[in-house]
């Protein structure tokens, strides 16, 4: 089933934020295979995190993650209006399929 | 630049077909496993299938096991999904993607509208 992730998250800008992503011991606790995803509205998602922790090229330093157990982090430092967006997570499962979140609306106040 | 384009949705009456497409260019298309993933307002992201770069290895989400078939045609870098015996649930934006333990890279998305 569904990772599970907050329906909303806000702050300000230059906040920090963090959001949420939690699985099981059969996907987020099973590998380093958690990503992260940014989607701007009426566009594809984009990856800003790969790996649990890993920033694909030209993706901003202020995004950083992290995993513990059965819980995975993405925290946006330095919150700007275009960080605006919705996020997802996923992660690899041990039945060799991929699970995504259910998804966090980020708001810049 | 590396680009994944998908077509072939539109509508169609339950119990209909429908072949999606999803040409990628700017990779070497046959060193990747391809992934179909859906979008829905009310169930978010939904992982639907992967296939291996050779097109041997395939895997499907129980959701669409038997109903959908996902298969590619490296000489076109083309990805294709089969649906058959669509349901009024199966209405979504699809999408394909790069890679199966990451959605590497995705496309624009198409949308595909089960009505009667």
């Amino acid at each position: 089933s569904a990772l599970t992730q907050p329906a909303s998250v806000s702050g300000s800008p230059g906040q920090s934020i963090t959001i949420s992503c939690t699985g099981s011991r059969s996907d987020v606790g099973a590998y380093n295979y958690v990503s992260w995803y940014q989607q701007h509205p009426g566009r594809g998602p984009k990856v800003v995190i790969y790996d649990v922790n890993n920033r694909p090229s030209g993706v901003s330093s202020r995004f950083s993650a992290s995993k513990s157990g059965n819980t995975a982090s993405l925290t946006i430092s330095g919150l700007q209006a275009e960080d605006e967006a919705d996020y997802y997570c996923s992660s690899f499962t041990t039945s060799n399929t991929l699970v995504f979140g259910t998804g966090t609306k980020v708001t810049v106040l | 630049q590396v680009q994944l384009v998908e077509s072939g949705g539109g509508v169609v009456k339950p119990g209909g077909s429908l072949r999606l497409s999803c040409e990628a260019s700017g990779l070497t298309f046959s060193d990747y496993y391809m992934s179909w993933i859906r979008q829905t307002p009310g169930k978010g992201l939904e992982w639907l299938a992967y296939i291996s770069g050779s097109g041997t290895y395939t895997n499907y989400a129980d959701s669409v096991k038997g109903r959908f078939t996902i298969s590619r045609d490296n000489t076109k870098n083309s990805l294709y999904l089969q649906m058959s015996s669509l349901r009024v649930e199966d209405t979504a934006m699809y999408y394909c993607a790069r890679d199966r333990s990451i959605a590497a890279l995705w496309g624009q998305g198409t949308l595909v509208t089960v009505s009667s």
